[in-house]
């Protein structure tokens, strides 16, 4: 019963070729999160919706963006990849700041 | 942010119990304890959370010290299931939306 859904799981893409990475939710939660995993190191928040209400983190890179066009789905657009934006990529969500999150499996990103 | 501290790494034979502990000596009063895990291969998972209470769920069991500078998780019974990264983050208030992930403490479990 997957609740938090990416896909895909392994994305490659090219330096400085856009990409999207995908996000799905079937709990109706309010609250969807993007985190930054490189390797070896922890999860790192990049930005969070609350409803559409869009949540930057401070050291978010600019050529990081998200949409959210509704409940279900979150987006997260790298305008312009280098290789230092190879990661696994997390796609959390709450049904509100105050509760646990929930988290996808993650796609991981590759950049040739 | 409040810091925590874990060890690095931690082992532990199977059907075994397991504590596993975080200081986190400049809590505030404010401040939760939550306990999320890694498996390999896959996003983290929220196991436990607490105030000043001792918690229980059937995951695991949280134990915090009179003090609160510092906690224990308690796993009960290791499965080879249970090997993971396990993470002690202190968010302000009850709202978890700012995770800040430290490095956490790796589990292995002997079979």
């Amino acid at each position: 019963d997957a609740m938090v859904i990416q896909n895909p799981r392994y994305q490659v893409t090219q330096f400085g070729k856009p990409v999207t990475l995908s996000c799905s939710q079937t709990l109706n939660h309010n609250v969807m999160y993007w985190y930054q995993q490189k390797s070896s190191q922890a999860p790192k928040l990049l930005f969070h919706y609350y409803d559409k209400d869009f949540n930057n983190e401070a050291d978010t890179p600019d050529n990081f963006q998200s949409r959210r066009p509704n409940t279900s789905f979150c987006f997260l657009d790298i305008r312009s990849p280098g290789l230092g934006d190879a990661a696994m990529y997390l796609c959390a969500t709450s049904s509100n700041p105050n509760q646990p999150q929930h988290f996808g499996d993650g796609t991981r990103l590759s950049i040739l | 942010d409040a810091k925590t501290t874990q060890p690095n790494s931690m082992e532990s034979n199977e059907e075994e119990p397991v504590h596993l502990p975080c200081n986190h000596s400049t809590i505030s009063g404010t401040d939760y304890i939550h306990w999320y895990r890694q498996l390999p291969s896959q996003g983290p998972e929220y196991v436990i959370h607490g105030l000043t209470s001792n918690v229980n769920n059937r995951m695991a069991s949280l134990a915090i010290a009179e003090d609160r500078k510092s906690s224990t998780l308690i796993l009960h019974r290791a499965t080879l299931r249970d090997a993971a990264v396990y993470y002690c983050i202190l968010t302000s208030g009850a709202g978890s939306y700012q995770l800040t992930f430290g490095k956490g403490t790796k589990l292995s479990v002997i079979p």
